[in-house]
């Protein structure tokens, strides 16, 4: 998964509980990505970040937060979960030099809100 | 919109044979993309496309990008066990620097 690593791989909320995913990058890309991929959606891009300490909103951002405070590191927030959000979440980064539309994928973290 | 359309949504297929799935869009782009997600697994870029009628191979996988730039094509040729999955085409964003629309995917299973 091209050096993207992704911090946990499983986790089960109750609604209202919080909690942070980690993806982190050995790659030294400027662009990072948080898609969420549901069944028969494909995948949907939540938030995304440019560059270290920039961050963006994508298609489906509500109910997320996200912090890019280092160049290797993306951060996204769940402050309350609901059961709308248990889905697979995917980390990506692209553009090792420039902007690049090719994107690499970490192997994702399975939530379930219940 | 820029809505991307795959066809087959799914296909079962015999090893040895060929397959082609397509994607389509109203939308006209510059870049087409193919990725493969196994089971459990996160997308794994496959192929990139960067002008039109261009036709790029990786190993068994040929993919086209088509020349009214509205669609693209992948074949996978002599197919094997290892080839099952799901196959996902993506286009940028207009107005975007890095940003993709994905479509939702093609599922492949290979019967022995």
């Amino acid at each position: 998964n091209a050096g993207v690593t992704q911090t946990p791989k499983f986790r089960v909320l109750k609604t209202g509980q919080s909690m942070t995913l980690l993806c982190a990058q050995d790659m030294n890309h400027e662009y990072m990505y948080w898609y969420r991929q549901d069944p028969g959606m494909g995948l949907r891009l939540i938030h995304y970040s440019v560059g270290e300490g920039t961050t963006a909103k994508g298609e489906v951002p509500d109910g997320y937060n996200v912090s890019r405070l280092k160049k290797q590191n993306f951060l996204l927030g769940l402050e309350s979960a609901a059961p709308s959000q248990t889905s697979v979440y995917f980390c990506a980064i692209s553009g090792f030099s420039g902007p690049s539309y090719e994107q690499y994928f970490g192997p994702g973290t399975r939530l379930t809100v219940t | 919109g820029q809505q991307l359309n795959q066809s087959p949504q799914s296909m079962f297929i015999q090893e040895g044979e060929d397959v082609s799935m397509n994607c389509t869009s109203s939308s006209i782009f510059n870049t087409w993309l193919w990725y493969k997600q196994d089971p459990g697994e996160g997308p794994v870029l496959l192929i990139a496309l960067y002008k039109a009628g261009e036709l790029t191979s990786n190993g068994r996988l040929t993919a086209q990008f088509g020349i009214t730039r509205k669609d693209s094509f992948l074949n996978i040729s002599a197919s094997i066990p290892s080839d099952v999955g799901i196959y996902f085409c993506a286009a940028p964003k207009t107005g975007t620097a890095s940003k993709l629309t994905f479509g939702t995917g093609t599922r492949l299973q290979v019967t022995l």
